[in-house]
């Protein structure tokens, strides 16, 4: 079974660029069967689709968050990562990482989540 | 921008039946949005309960089921335990491998 951590700071400021690795455990990133994506909640709030990525690099990321969103993948240490450029407050949230079954279009596994404050 | 709906907050009795509704801005949810539905409790990561409309994963209760219900997406509790007290979002794909997730479902067991 597939097993996702995600690791980080936990705390970024105003304007500065958010960086977090989701390291899988238990199969290979080189999957054909997963993509592999991020997920955020803020405090009290609902779930939001930040963006996958596919092993050999194809992304697909939420038009709202576009711009300022990077996934990327690093098969040799079996993790992807996300970054989000000039957060705001509004970026404060727990971020998810989760594995998306390519067949079943289904978010199977997901990490446990890590709170993220953006502030000065 | 795509908005899905779902009820803010449902109320049932246990061993009562309740079924939560998903709703598409864009129109009629059918398989081909692939429903996702998710149990989220306090202080935990959601987790997976149902996919492709009416699939379960081999940890969902058999109380659990999914189907298409007048144009929606619905997830369906039968027989109600007091544990399934949480918050409850579905999740719909809209193609070009791009996601939306509802606002969540609050279910109270009272």
């Amino acid at each position: 079974q597939l097993q996702l951590q995600e690791s980080g700071p936990g705390l970024v400021k105003p304007s500065e660029t958010l960086s977090l690795t989701c390291t899988v455990s238990g199969g290979s990133i080189s999957s054909n069967s997963y993509y592999w994506g991020w997920v955020r909640q803020p405090p009290g709030k609902g779930l939001e689709w930040i963006g996958n990525i596919f092993y050999r690099g194809s992304t697909y990321y939420n038009p709202s968050l576009n711009s300022r969103v990077t996934i990327s993948v690093d098969t040799s240490k079996n993790q992807f990562s996300l970054k989000l450029s000039s957060v705001t407050a509004a970026d404060t949230a727990v971020y998810y990482c989760a594995t998306i079954s390519v067949a079943g279009r289904s978010f199977d596994y997901w990490g446990q989540g890590t709170l993220v404050t953006v502030s000065s | 921008q795509t908005v899905v709906t779902q009820e803010p907050s449902l109320t049932v009795s246990p061993g009562g039946t309740v079924t939560l509704t998903c709703a598409s801005s864009t129109g009629a949810v059918t398989s081909g949005y692939y429903p996702n539905w998710f149990q989220q409790k306090p202080g935990q990561a959601p987790r997976a309960l149902i996919f492709s409309t009416n699939n379960k994963y081999s940890w969902t209760p058999a109380r659990f089921s999914g189907s298409l219900l007048g144009g929606k997406a619905a997830l369906t509790l039968s027989g109600v335990q007091p544990e399934d007290e949480a918050e409850y979002y579905c999740l719909l794909y809209h193609g070009g491998a791009h996601w939306v997730f509802g606002g969540g479902t609050k279910l109270t067991v009272l």
